[in-house]
């Protein structure tokens, strides 16, 4: 069965941890992207990978990284850079012209 | 770059009545159009796209979207609703390589 994988469902941090968000997929896609969600706020670009070993910045990338090291693969690290990286994380991945997302991870940092 | 403006925050809605999400954007180039809804706690499932063809495009769940290219408008339909589609409605645009959503239409259908 095809489809996007996000792990956990839920995650809590202490201040000051870095925190890695998973993100798979088995749609054979290339494109893959991380996107954080605010109350009231649509999505706002972090990262994105078109290929295997490349990607670049969105519009809040400052305090994330990421690695693109399998085509299957898009695993985010929130870092204790990121001011305030409490929020709602999706993943998602390209076909042709559209994007299908994964369904979520809740990050809470305490 | 694009943008896409979603006029009603909110969107309260009597069970089996019509409603209409709307959706405006701007673009310097032509892009692709998308309606997403997210039930709570979940991610974003596809409602309609809209590509190239009929202006007229219809999706899941009953849903239908009109594009207008001269209002540069792609709102969404339903011609009657359910207490199921109680969520939230994002309207996204595609140019380029990266997509820009809109910040949502919570939609609450009343009993």
């Amino acid at each position: 069965d095809g489809g996007i994988t996000q792990s956990p469902k839920y995650l809590f941090r202490k201040e000051g941890q870095n925190v890695t968000l998973s993100c798979e997929q088995n749609l054979n896609h290339d494109a893959m992207y991380w996107y954080r969600q605010d109350p009231g706020q649509g999505l706002r670009l972090i990262y994105y990978s078109q290929i295997v070993n490349d990607f670049q910045k969105g519009d809040i990338g400052e305090g994330y990284s990421v690695s693109r090291e399998k085509k299957e693969s898009f695993p985010l690290t929130v870092t204790s850079a990121q001011k305030n990286p409490t929020a709602f994380y999706l993943c998602a991945s390209v076909r042709g012209d559209t994007q299908y997302f994964g369904p979520g991870t809740r990050l809470t940092v305490l | 770059a694009q943008s896409v403006t979603q006029l009603d925050s909110q969107v309260p809605v009597f069970e089996e009545a019509p409603v209409e999400l709307r959706c405006n954007y701007s673009s310097s180039v032509s892009v692709y159009l998308f309606w997403y809804v997210q039930y709570p706690n979940q991610g974003l499932q596809l409602l309609l796209k809209y590509l190239s063809g009929s202006t007229l495009v219809k999706g899941i769940n009953g849903f239908e979207a009109e594009f207008n290219k001269s209002q540069t408008s792609f709102h969404l339909r339903k011609p009657s609703v359910h207490i199921s589609d109680t969520a939230e409605y994002f309207c996204a645009v595609k140019g380029g390589q990266n997509f820009v959503f809109g910040p949502g239409t919570r939609l609450s259908v009343l009993p």
